[in-house]
């Protein structure tokens, strides 16, 4: 079975640009969590949506955001980059019991901002 | 939020016990513990979890202890494969709603 899927493993982009990050959940997961992780540092709550609803949201500015499509596969985007947003940008994805259960996190997309 | 405290780094010979320890004295009742390790900046990865009782897998073992506010995981043979930065977790929210909060981990070096 596969995994939770992320694209693209990698990409540089210049500060200002803007870029979206793709990912796909394990089949039958409805709920998408988003998730930074800069260098040296534990993974940050970005969002997470259930059911193309947006349920929580981490302390980040208006300059992310993400949405939630029928099929639940998840985009994130982030807008007038900056040189802080160099991270490792972690998926992870849930069953729609989520009570007593797992995240499954996807590889990642390492975003350098130059 | 509450929040995890880890020691920053560990070693253990190969073959024997790791227990990693972790510090939620501000866990509320209705919130797990979960612990997840993560291998050369790839995803972390599922361990454990719990709220009140001790647990095993085929991975390891978590002791809680009974005023939730620590909790010991327990690799009890480690290999060097074992070698990865381990996160203890709490997870926050309610129904449908739930986040992770990550501490900064401990890196485990595991020795031949």
């Amino acid at each position: 079975d596969a995994g939770v899927t992320q694209s693209p493993t990698h990409l540089i982009k210049t500060r200002g640009q803007q870029v979206t990050l793709r990912c796909s959940p394990i089949s039958g997961h409805k709920s998408v969590s988003w998730y930074q992780q800069v260098l040296g540092q534990g993974p940050q709550f970005i969002f997470q949506y259930y059911e193309k609803e947006e349920r929580g949201r981490g302390n980040f500015p208006d300059r992310f955001s993400a949405r939630q499509f029928p099929n639940y596969s998840s985009e994130l985007n982030v807008n007038a980059l900056l040189l802080g947003d160099s991270a490792l940008y972690l998926c992870a994805s849930s069953p729609f019991s989520y009570s007593n259960t797992e995240a499954f996190f996807g590889q990642g997309t390492r975003l350098t901002v130059v | 939020d509450a929040k995890t405290t880890q020691p920053p780094s560990m070693d253990c010979a190969e073959g024997r016990a790791a227990n990693l320890p972790c510090n939620h004295s501000t866990i509320s009742g209705n919130e797990y513990v979960y612990w997840y390790r993560q291998i050369h900046s790839q995803g972390p990865q599922y361990i454990i979890h719990g709220l009140k009782n001790n647990e095993t897998n085929e991975m390891a073992s978590l002791i809680i202890t009974e005023d939730r506010k620590s909790s010991t995981l327990i690799l009890p043979h480690a290999t060097l494969r074992d070698t990865a930065v381990y996160y203890c977790i709490v997870r926050l929210g309610a129904s449908g709603t739930y986040k992770y909060i990550f501490g900064t981990g401990t890196r485990l070096k595991v020795l031949a």
